[in-house]
């Protein structure tokens, strides 16, 4: 398995700021992905984060709103950005790669609340 | 795409019986079916998975059986304990890097 952290676990923003949230493996992995899971509701995936290239946006998420980062192959930023109560979700980053036996891997999730 | 849907979204059973999750999925190509556990406040945590040139898999008091015919699996917890309430999602996915897509998930309730 991997070891995968997330900052920050949790936090309370202003409507119309943005909100940069990291992720760190503890092993390079091929794939790192965001995935958004609003109150009570399953997983949706957002982007995969590609190292040294632009992420790969699924439908109904753009990279204006969501810029993603992928520096190395441990590490990943997601930027939630001009947020609305709507942004209001848990974001979690998962891992996969060989040297996991292509199984994925969640981070613990960060918290977001827009007011 | 590949659409994903599992039955029950609640389940209440008692501690020490079985509980049962099936789960259904649409792209007869998808071939890799994971199942996760997600607790409280915690990210989903994967407990065990099925390939499709495996018709069920075992790891102690958890199994998964996969019927690709009728494109269903379900998860079987048997002698459930406490520890055991959570929410779990069912997944399915065509190959290694391809998006995984979930179930809308089950809250399962293990009362003592």
């Amino acid at each position: 398995s991997a070891v995968i952290s997330q900052k920050p676990s949790r936090d309370i923003c202003q409507r119309g700021t943005s909100l940069t949230i990291q992720c760190q493996v503890d092993s390079q992995v091929t794939m790192m992905f965001w995935y958004r899971q609003q109150p009570g509701q399953s997983l949706t995936l957002i982007a995969t984060a590609n190292q040294g290239s632009e992420a790969t946006y699924e439908s109904g998420f753009v990279i204006d709103k969501f810029p993603i980062s992928r520096p190395n192959l441990t590490f990943s930023t997601l930027t939630v950005s001009n947020m609305s109560p709507e942004d209001s979700s848990i974001y979690l980053c998962s891992v996969e790669g060989p040297a996991l036996d292509n199984e994925q891997f969640f981070g613990p999730g960060t918290r977001l609340t827009v007011l | 795409g590949e659409n994903v849907e599992q039955h029950p979204s609640t389940l209440s059973v008692q501690e020490g019986d079985s509980a049962v999750i099936k789960c259904t999925y649409s792209d007869s190509a998808s071939n890799y079916f994971p199942w996760y556990k997600q607790e409280l406040g915690k990210g989903p945590q994967l407990i065990i998975d099925i390939r499709s040139n495996v018709g069920e898999k075992k790891d102690q008091r958890i199994a998964v059986t996969l019927n690709k015919t009728a494109k269903h699996f379900s998860l079987h917890i048997t002698e459930t304990q406490p520890e055991d309430s959570a929410v779990y999602f069912c997944a399915a996915l065509k190959t290694s890097y391809d998006k995984v897509i979930f179930g809308p998930g089950t809250s399962l309730s293990v009362i003592p």
